[in-house]
């Protein structure tokens, strides 16, 4: 199975802040790999897909970059409807794995 | 509007069983690939399995975890999709979501399955 391993486990940071998690998965998987937002008691939320391209109605300070072993999820400046936990997946292969989450805090 | 609901949870004994349903609607479900993702309490997001559709031959995937234990079953005349838990364990405690992730971003609101004596 692939191990998706994110880091930090958990941040925190400030309003405007530019904020970047990183996930690395045990052995390649190409761009298959996306990057969900959930916020407490609320479903997961999808900012990313295929590596790099920006889900639909997402703002457009959420970036996403990285192919083969390394991912990263960037905020440009950081708003306060953004401090939630973030995931990522990677859909290269069977079984789909989750990262642990980076939860993202106010400073 | 794209409605997934799930129906069916609550608490268990260990060893027990349990099925979960999900009903969905406002897009063509015959058309996707279906996925079971949950969630222990205070914990993260784990992929619990998938269901193809006809094009897919109805196959299933599965985490290592549930593998033997649990039955993804999908029925496209109901839109329906379902989760069939066996000799069910503690570990098994968390919110179980219905979603069509691929190409979508589709969630159900989720249902609570307690595993406990």
């Amino acid at each position: 199975d692939i191990q998706m391993t994110q880091s930090p486990s958990a941040m925190s940071a400030s309003v405007g802040d530019r904020v970047t998690i990183t996930c690395r998965a045990s052995q390649a998987i190409s761009n298959y790999l996306a990057w969900f937002q959930q916020k407490p008691g609320k479903v997961p939320k999808r900012l990313i897909y295929s590596a790099s391209s920006l889900q639909s109605g997402v703002p457009s300070r959420f970036s996403g970059s990285g192919s083969g072993t390394e991912f990263t999820l960037t905020i440009s400046s950081l708003q306060p409807e953004d401090f939630a936990t973030y995931y990522c997946l990677q859909h290269n292969s069977y079984p789909r794995t989750f990262g642990q989450g980076t939860k993202v805090e106010i400073k | 509007e794209v409605q997934l609901v799930e129906s069916g949870g609550g608490l268990v004994q260990p060893g027990g069983s349990l099925r979960l349903s999900c009903a969905a609607s406002g897009f063509t479900f015959s058309d996707h690939y279906m996925d079971w993702v949950r969630q222990a309490p205070g914990k993260g997001l784990e992929w619990v399995g998938r269901a193809r559709n006809k094009a897919g031959s109805y196959t299933t995937e599965y985490a290592a975890s549930v593998k033997g234990r649990f039955t993804i079953s999908r029925d496209d005349s109901k839109n329906s999709l379902y989760l069939q838990m066996n000799s069910l364990k503690t570990e098994d405690t968390a919110v179980y979501y219905c979603a069509c992730i691929s190409p979508f971003d589709y969630w159900g609101q989720g249902t609570l399955v307690t595993v406990s004596s």
